[in-house]
């Protein structure tokens, strides 16, 4: 079967740093995606990696390691507003997307 | 603002009630989506709409019904439908189902079945 696996739930600190992982077994890849959704909001597209390595936007951080079936977010200097669940969906063959059941984050002063 | 709109965002009904669940996306894609997300769970997809011909329908109970007149609305009939059912039902639109686009969410509607 196919597989995401992330944190339940993870807490940090404000101005901190937070990695949080994600492993997948899956029919095939066309790449990792990460979403961010606040309580009550729709899920925002973060980042996308097709391709082993790092890509940096801003504060925010996703790697992928195919070989591994792995990726993280990381995220800096962090904020409040942070604060909320943070969503893996890695596409199959079939380029559909298979999802986490996400990880919230709680940022504590 | 992120192009995809849902009414009602809130619903209850009764288990016995005909309703619809409306979306529209404003961003000239071509894919619609119909997911349902339970608390603590992955989201489930529902339906996939791509060029308002239907490509997937994930082993979802005929009590839903959706329906894409065109590629800026889909809509989710909703009919005898269980308390387990209850659930937020998020629509998503992308520029097309069979590529890596990235997918964009409406807000959502809750739905409660009573």
């Amino acid at each position: 079967g196919q597989n995401i696996d992330q944190p339940t739930e993870m807490t940090a600190t404000e101005g901190a740093i937070v990695q949080i992982n994600c492993t997948y077994q899956t029919s095939g890849f066309n790449g990792l995606f990460w979403y961010q959704q606040h309580a009550g909001e729709a899920p925002t597209f973060l980042s996308y990696n097709v391709l082993d390595g790092l890509e940096e936007k801003g504060r925010f951080s996703s790697f992928l390691s195919r070989s591994k079936g792995y990726s993280y977010l990381l995220l800096k200097e962090l904020q409040m507003k942070d604060s909320a669940s943070y969503l893996c969906a890695v596409k199959d063959s079939n380029y559909q997307l298979i999802w986490g059941a996400g990880t919230k984050l709680i940022i504590k002063p | 603002e992120t192009g995809v709109t849902q009414t009602p965002r809130h619903l209850v009904m009764g288990m016995t009630n005909k309703k619809s669940l409306k979306c529209e996306q404003h961003l000239g894609h071509n894919a619609m989506y119909w997911y349902k997300q339970s608390a603590k769970k992955p989201l489930e997809l529902m339906f996939v709409y791509n060029f308002k011909e239907q490509t997937e329908n994930n082993s979802v109970p005929s009590r839903f019904s959706p329906e894409c007149p065109n590629s800026s609305h889909l809509f989710l009939h909703l009919h005898t439908l269980q308390p387990e059912d209850s659930a937020l039902y998020l629509c998503a639109s992308s520029q097309g189902a069979g590529e890596s686009h990235e997918q964009y969410f409406g807000p959502g509607t809750r739905l409660t079945v009573t």
